[in-house]
């Protein structure tokens, strides 16, 4: 696959389950992002990294750790999640954080259900 | 803090028709930029079209233009002769200093 892929597609895990998603990008960006998207709301920016650094920890609940090994791979390690958590986690990048009008390339998302 | 308001939950269209996606942000800023994104059902989501806030003509991208007025802070879409691959949801985004802020989104279906 081309651009920005995420594994799994599809994840259901109850409350007390620890799982991980996987981000990777193979276009040779700086940027990487994590998103919530729930139905009929704005998709919500979780957290961004530049170079493989936080740089932005949008008061997220601590139920959800990112980890951002380099800068082509991102993760997001769950552990007990709610329900209200169940939605679809898309994982975007960009060439650079700050600069004109940068592009965010987004991956297909996984649709995580929390039983 | 900026917002992106997309007050069209929901829309259609005539396959050939032309529509109309309306977005409207509020920001204090003077230097940022807007896109249109769209998301396919179970697609990934890709960048339709993008425009600069500094620069005062519509960005414009095949079938794809934008209406943008600055003082008014209006981004809208319009879309020219419609496919039916353009079935799909499209949000309104808004990035300044690295940070992204989405609208929630028109769910467009073009009707054959």
């Amino acid at each position: 696959e081309t651009g920005v892929t995420q594994t799994p597609r599809h994840l259901v895990m109850g409350m007390t389950n620890k799982k991980s998603l996987k981000c990777e990008q193979h276009l040779g960006h700086n940027a990487m992002y994590w998103y919530k998207q729930s139905a009929k709301k704005p998709l919500e920016l979780m957290f961004v990294y530049s170079l493989e650094e936080r740089v932005e920890n949008n008061s997220v609940p601590s139920r959800f750790s990112p980890e951002c090994p380099n800068s082509s791979h991102l993760f997001l390690h769950l552990h007990t999640l709610q329900p209200e958590d169940s939605a679809l986690y898309l994982c975007a990048s960009s060439q650079f954080l700050v600069a004109g009008g940068n592009e965010q390339f987004f991956g297909p998302g996984t649709r995580l259900t929390v039983l | 803090a900026q917002t992106v308001t997309q007050s069209q939950p929901e829309m259609s269209v005539q396959e050939a028709e032309t529509v109309t996606l309306s977005c409207t942000y509020d920001t204090s800023e003077n230097n940022y930029y807007l896109f249109w994104y769209k998301q396919p059902p179970s697609r990934q989501m890709i960048l339709v079209i993008r425009q600069e806030a500094y620069k005062q003509q519509n960005a414009t991208e095949n079938r794809f233009s934008v209406n943008f007025q600055k003082a008014a802070k209006s981004f809208s879409l319009k879309i020219s002769d419609s496919q039916l691959g353009d079935t799909a949801m499209y949000f309104c985004a808004f990035m300044n200093s690295g940070q992204f802020y989405f609208g929630t989104g028109t769910s467009l279906t073009v009707i054959p």
